[in-house]
């Protein structure tokens, strides 16, 4: 069975100090990893795609990258506007090749102060 | 360009009842996936629907149903509610098979009493 344990739960952070979410999955065969941005109350918004270890992607103060195992989400200087949850999400090859379901973790909650 | 659309926003229903949510995917795509996330948990896969047909479906019972239709909107259905039910639920929707970015409505926040 597919899994996605994301780390930490809850992250608090001050305007401008850099940190990185973990998002740690077993799968038997990924076809890609994405990464939402939540809001309170609201859907996922899609950020990124990654789809084999050593790909990186940027966007303004995020950078996502990938392993075999994991991914890493990177905010470099945040400012309070980044607060939201952070999910990640994955797409495996299984039994049934003719879906694209995504298996999520829990997302982790970000908290950016001024 | 429209994004995905959702209603009803919120719905309230009592235990015993049926609901019936509807979806309009994005622009251009053929594909709709359901989804429940309950508070503080990430979303959890329902099922998905292409070219009018249930294609994959995740652990939820058959109290869950669905339906697509030739515009490629959708509709999902619960019967039987349970308080466990109360969720947001979440409509995305894609292009086609293979790796694709799966764009989210704003869900439907259903409380079940």
């Amino acid at each position: 069975e597919d899994q996605v344990t994301q780390s930490p739960e809850a992250l608090r952070l001050q305007e401008g100090e850099s940190s990185s979410l973990n998002c740690s999955y077993t799968v038997s065969g990924l076809r890609g990893l994405f990464w939402y941005r939540q809001d309170p109350g609201k859907g996922p918004e899609f950020l990124f795609t990654l789809y084999s270890a050593g790909e990186e992607k940027e966007k303004e103060r995020l950078k996502a990258t990938l392993t075999k195992k994991e991914s890493f989400l990177h905010i470099t200087a945040p400012k309070p506007e980044d607060s939201a949850t952070y999910l990640c999400a994955v797409q495996a090859f299984g039994n049934n090749n003719a879906g694209n379901m995504l298996t999520f973790g829990g997302g982790t909650r970000l908290m950016v102060k001024p | 360009d429209a994004g995905v659309t959702q209603s009803p926003t919120h719905l309230i229903k009592t235990r015993g009842q049926q609901v019936t949510l509807r979806c309009s995917p994005k622009s251009g795509h053929d594909t709709v996936s359901w989804y429940q996330q309950a508070l503080g948990q990430g979303p959890q896969f329902i099922f998905q629907y292409y070219e009018e047909e249930e294609r994959q479906r995740g652990n939820f019972p058959d109290r869950f149903s669905g339906h697509q239709f030739p515009n490629y909107s959708s509709e999902l259905n619960v019967n039987a509610l349970l308080l466990g039910d109360s969720a947001l639920y979440l409509c995305a929707s894609s292009l086609g098979a293979g790796v694709r970015e799966q764009f989210f409505g704003p869900g439907t926040r259903l409380t079940v009493l």
